[in-house]
This record gives structure tokens, C-alpha cells and sequence, in this order.
């Protein structure tokens, strides 16, 4: 069965500061992999998705960066943290992008991770 | 559309009733649709999805309806528990659009009173 991990689970960072997320997703080859933000209360901002290694599409201008550096690796970065960085990241899989197939598009999401930017 | 910047509305029940969650979607051209739970600090949980060529599919405790004349979606709870309370969030393929990217309802917040 698949599994998908991220880490840290929570963390607090200062203003200014540089910022590394990591997600993994076992039991799958070559998964469709994207990355959300969640705002307290709100509902699910797309950031990024990357259908290969080393490919990355951005949804939303924005302090952060994304890169897949292995096939079930996919990690969100930043330089310099803003205060509005702070929120709940999601990470989430697909299964490869195929014509047809039942459940294809549905996406399965990692635990997250909650980052707060002081 | 997606859901950023918007209070999510909210839902009250009581333990035993059923639930009913509403979603309206945009896209007449999306042909798959997926209900996802979400509890309190944790990842949206997959609850039960339904393509375009049906109109009622049911899961354990759960159905969902699919309206494509009105583009509407919805999801019953029979005989909501409090395990149920959580965020609810409908999303659809947004016409079959490459990569598997969906869009995301506004979500509902359900609380269950025991």
C-alpha cells in the first residue's frame, strides 16, 4: 500500500529565516506530487505540482520554490521567510496522469506540516 | 473555484440526525468529484467520489448526489456521530484538466452536539 510522510510535523521559524519541507511518498513509481497552503480556517491553495523528476509547475506567485530532486521526493523551500508564510503545508499524491482510469485524479495527502513564522 | 480567503460556513447536528453538505461546482465540463474529510490538524482524508455518468453513489454511512443539470454535489451523513465533526471539502477534476489537478470547494465545517 502507499504511504506519504512529511516533516517536521510543526515548526517555528523566524522572520528572515530559510525554510526546507519535505515530503516522500512510498509504494507508488512516478506520482503526480503537489504541494498546498492552508490558512487557518480556509480552504486549500494549490503552490505547486510536478508530474517528474526535476519538473515544476508554480500555481501562484509567491516567496517559496519547489523542487523534486527523486521521483517520491518533493520538497518546498524558501530563503527568507515572510509572516505570511505561516500556515498548514500539505503535501499530496496522485497516481501518474494516464488517459482514463477510474480515481485517477484523486489526490491522497500527507499529514502536514505547521509552520508558524515569527 | 478554489476556496482561498473565504470563511468556511458551518454546520450543526445533532448526534443521531443526518447530515447533509452542499457544493456547488463551476466547471460543466468536470466528470469526476471527490468528497474529502479533514479533522482538526490533520491532512484531508479521502471519504467517497463519484463520476459524471452516475448520480448517487453510497459508501458506508455516506452517499453522495450528483446534480450536473445545476452542477451541485452533496454528501449525507446517516446518523452522524461525533467522530463525524470535521471540515468537509468537495473537489472536482475541473473538465478533465492534465496532471490530476483538482479544484477545491470552499469546505464546511460539520460539528456534531452529542
Amino acid at each position: 500500500s502507499q504511504t506519504i510522510h512529511q516533516w517536521p510535523a510543526t515548526l517555528v521559524q523566524p522572520v528572515g529565516s530559510p525554510l526546507s519541507l519535505e515530503c516522500t511518498v512510498e509504494g507508488t513509481s512516478n506520482p503526480n506530487l503537489y504541494w498546498y497552503r492552508q490558512a487557518a480556517g480556509r480552504g486549500l491553495q494549490l503552490l505547486f505540482y510536478s508530474v517528474g523528476i526535476g519538473q515544476i509547475s508554480s500555481e501562484v506567485p509567491q516567496n517559496l520554490s519547489a523542487s523534486r530532486p527523486q521521483d517520491r521526493q518533493f520538497i518546498l523551500s524558501s530563503k527568507k521567510l515572510l509572516l505570511s508564510d505561516s500556515g498548514f503545508y500539505l503535501c499530496a499524491w496522485t497516481l501518474p496522469s494516464l488517459a482514463g482510469g477510474w480515481g485517477r485524479e484523486t489526490q491522497y495527502f500527507g499529514p502536514g506540516t505547521r509552520l508558524l513564522v515569527l | 473555484g478554489e476556496s482561498v480567503g473565504l470563511h468556511l460556513p458551518t454546520l450543526s447536528v445533532q448526534e443521531g440526525d443526518n447530515s447533509i453538505i452542499n457544493c456547488a461546482y463551476s466547471n460543466s465540463a468536470s466528470d469526476y468529484f471527490i468528497w474529502y474529510k479533514q479533522e482538526s490538524g490533520k491532512g484531508p482524508q479521502f471519504i467517497i467520489d463519484i463520476r459524471s455518468n452516475m448520480d448517487k453513489r453510497q459508501g458506508q454511512r455516506v452517499t453522495v448526489l450528483l446534480n450536473k443539470t445545476v452542477k451541485h454535489l452533496s454528501l449525507q451523513i446517516a446518523a452522524t456521530q461525533p467522530g463525524d465533526s470535521a471540515v468537509y471539502f468537495c473537489a472536482d477534476n475541473a473538465g478533465g484538466t492534465s496532471y490530476g489537478k483538482l479544484t477545491f470547494g470552499q469546505g464546511t465545517i460539520l460539528t456534531v452536539h452529542p
